[in-house]
């Protein structure tokens, strides 16, 4: 079956990494994303990968993909006040199917 | 270029009435799936629609039900509405080229009292 687990709660200090990270169980997912969604906001598309690729990397965001372990994280560098929010992964098995969320973990910034 | 619309913002609901909430898909998209999501929780897929027809249902009552327009745009109805479906309500849209980016609206906060 599907199903997308998250850590509930994530707190950095303003300058350092931050990593969500997540794991999926449909072995079939062809597509997996990491969202963001801001306090009263919707879903801000961040950045997906294909399963055939094991890295993504995109200005100060990086997905390691693992699918051995069915293992997805997103690094944040130099993480900074404003990516305060809840960071949603997600999986998609291909085509036009369903998109299946986590339940999102939290992430606070320090100042 | 304007992104996904969702119309009303917020919406407060009496139990056992009817709600519609609107949706308008970003430009050049031709694809509109509708999310619930509950407080605290992940978005929940109800249905997407392609070509006016619903192509995908997840696991949600007949209660819910849609409708898509020869623009693309797109409603959800919500009938005998229960507690249970305050949430946020949110579009995303998509095009048939790339299926696998789907962009989200801001979403309709439905309150059921």
């Amino acid at each position: 079956g599907e199903d997308v687990e998250q850590s509930l709660f994530l707190s950095v200090r303003e300058g350092d990494s931050s990593v969500i990270n997540c794991t999926y169980t449909d072995s079939s997912s062809t597509y997996l994303y990491w969202y963001k969604q801001e306090p009263g906001a919707g879903l801000q598309l961040l950045t997906y990968i294909f399963s055939n690729m094991d890295m993504k990397q995109d200005q100060r965001l990086t997905v390691l993909l693992n699918k051995k372990d069915k293992h997805l994280s997103l690094r944040i560098a130099d993480t900074q006040t404003g990516d305060s929010a809840i960071y949603f992964c997600a999986e998609n098995p291909g085509g036009y199917q369903k998109v299946t969320f986590g339940i999102g973990t939290k992430l606070q910034v320090i100042p | 270029d304007a992104g996904v619309t969702q119309s009303p913002t917020h919406l407060i609901k009496t139990r056992g009435q009817q709600v519609t909430l609107r949706c308008s898909p970003k430009s050049g998209h031709d694809t509109v799936s509708w999310y619930q999501q509950a407080l605290g929780q992940g978005p929940q897929f109800i249905f997407q629609y392609y070509e006016e027809e619903e192509r995908q249902r997840g696991n949600f009552p007949d209660r819910f039900s849609g409708h898509q327009f020869p623009n693309y745009s797109s409603e959800l109805n919500v009938n005998a509405l229960l507690l249970g479906d305050s949430a946020l309500y949110l579009c995303a849209s998509s095009r048939t080229s790339r299926p696998y980016e789907q962009y989200f609206g801001p979403g309709t906060r439905l309150t059921v009292t």
